[in-house]
């Protein structure tokens, strides 16, 4: 079945700090990817997504490439900011919404 | 513009006590609605999901349970709870027919069971 792995935190990192949080995926078909992001005491709200393969999904200054031929979609961000402290979920989704599967979650921390 | 709502924000509870966890949508009609566990350290689990009054569709056995006696209101229950039904339960909210990829999520619920 389709499946997310994406990197285990938790990270920390200054601030103006280039972010990586791996993500890689199995799916049969041909899924749609997201970032999730939560907040500290709060729920998840969507970051960005995209749709097909070479799709480019960008938010916030954060970016992430939806490649097929690695399976991976990888978030990155140029600077990170103290705001950004939070927990990122990869997820993906094939034809319906109570499919979606989620990664474990990566924790970030930003310190100034 | 569509809110969700959730309540109790925080609950602690003795095992074998019963629970009711209630979510309610504003401003959206039709929507599909669902029930998430968080549990520390893993990633979400779908528990239950809804595409209608009174159609509930379980992804996991347990002894929690579910219902929809409104268009916009989900309640998440159980008779008897264990400790190992601690942890985050997140309510979400997407839109009827559309796979647009978006889960609206409601604040959360924390419970612990001692």
């Amino acid at each position: 079945g389709n499946s997310v792995t994406q990197m285990e935190g938790p990270v920390t990192l200054s601030e103006e700090a280039f972010l990586t949080i791996n993500c890689t995926y199995t799916a049969t078909g041909y899924p749609s990817l997201f970032w999730y992001v939560q907040y500290p005491g709060e729920g998840l709200q969507l970051l960005l997504k995209a749709t097909k393969a070479d799709d480019k999904g960008s938010n916030k200054g954060f970016e992430a490439t939806y490649r097929k031929e690695t399976t991976s979609f990888h978030l990155e961000k140029g600077s990170v900011q103290v705001s950004d402290s939070a927990v990122y979920f990869c997820a993906l989704s094939d034809l319906f919404l109570h499919d979606m599967r989620f990664g474990a979650g990566t924790r970030l921390t930003v310190k100034p | 513009s569509q809110t969700i709502h959730q309540w109790p924000a925080t609950l602690v509870q003795p095992v074998g006590s019963p629970l009711s966890l209630e979510c309610t949508v504003e401003g959206t009609s039709n929507p599909n609605l669902y029930w998430y566990r968080q549990a520390a350290g893993r990633g979400l689990q779908l528990l239950f999901y809804s595409v209608g009054i009174g159609q509930i569709s379980s992804e996991v056995p347990q002894n929690l349970s579910a219902s929809r006696p409104q268009d916009r209101q989900f309640i998440l229950s159980s008779k008897k709870l264990l400790l190992s039904d601690s942890g985050f339960y997140l309510c979400a909210w997407s839109v009827r027919d559309r796979n647009t990829g978006e889960l609206f999520f409601g604040e959360g619920s924390r419970l612990t069971v001692l």
